[in-house]
């Protein structure tokens, strides 16, 4: 059971690069979600996916989209990569039902640089 | 609209004394409170949450930690600290009616010899 997996660790981008952050859990979770962590500023909330087929907007979405594949999979993709989108970038996971969400489960992250 | 303040960025304490983090939220119903610890470079890992029933909360590592609901506060404890202790700590809320959680700034423990 790996829990959350996230590839990759590490990346350097150029600016106007375009890249995909992948994400998958093996818990059987309907939720998934892709949070950035900037100093000082704790985990801001890119977009989540409630359940298979569906994507909503987070805090900070511009510059972003993301793919729920199937349940396991849910990717972040910087279509023009710039250097404000430097940031260590965390997927998680969790079950939701209609009386609320419940501990989400973090990936490694996955540190990004744009030059 | 939700959110939480941490109002100490950075907390210096000395191995075995004891230590508290303050977390205070906005929620507009009942609120699930949760407290996360992140180790440099790692993940977060749950502490410990409350979602009902005894407003004092028992987590893992021996941390635990008081819902007030009159004080819109949940704030983080523990008796005795340890060197492992040092990571940054994140208090988070979220709802009955939400997907959602909002994190605090995180507070920054360093643990001194």
């Amino acid at each position: 059971n790996a829990g959350v997996t996230q590839t990759p660790k590490f990346q350097v981008l150029k600016t106007g690069q375009s890249m995909t952050l992948q994400c998958a859990q093996d818990m059987n979770h309907n939720s998934m979600y892709w949070y950035r962590q900037d100093p000082g500023m704790g985990l801001r909330l890119i977009y989540y996916s409630a359940s298979e087929g569906t994507t909503d907007k987070g805090e900070v979405p511009n510059g972003y989209n993301v793919s729920r594949l199937n349940k396991r999979e849910f990717s972040l993709r910087l279509e023009s990569a710039a250097p404000s989108q430097t940031s260590v970038y965390f997927c998680a996971s969790t079950w939701t039902s209609g009386s609320g969400t419940d501990t989400q489960y973090f990936g490694p992250g996955t540190r990004l640089t744009v030059l | 609209a939700q959110s939480v303040t941490q109002p100490d960025i950075h907390i210096t304490v000395s191995e075995g004394a004891s230590l508290e983090l303050r977390c205070n939220y906005s929620y507009g119903a009942t609120p699930y409170l949760f407290w996360y610890v992140q180790s440099p470079g790692q993940g977060l890992q749950l502490l410990l949450k409350y979602f009902s029933g005894d407003t004092l909360v028992q987590g893992i590592k021996g941390f635990e930690a008081e819902f007030k609901r009159s004080q819109s506060s949940f704030n983080l404890r523990k008796p005795s600290v340890h060197w492992s202790d040092a990571a940054e700590y994140f208090c988070a809320v979220g709802g009955s009616n939400d997907y959602k959680l909002s994190f605090g700034a995180g507070t920054t423990v360093t643990v001194r010899a």
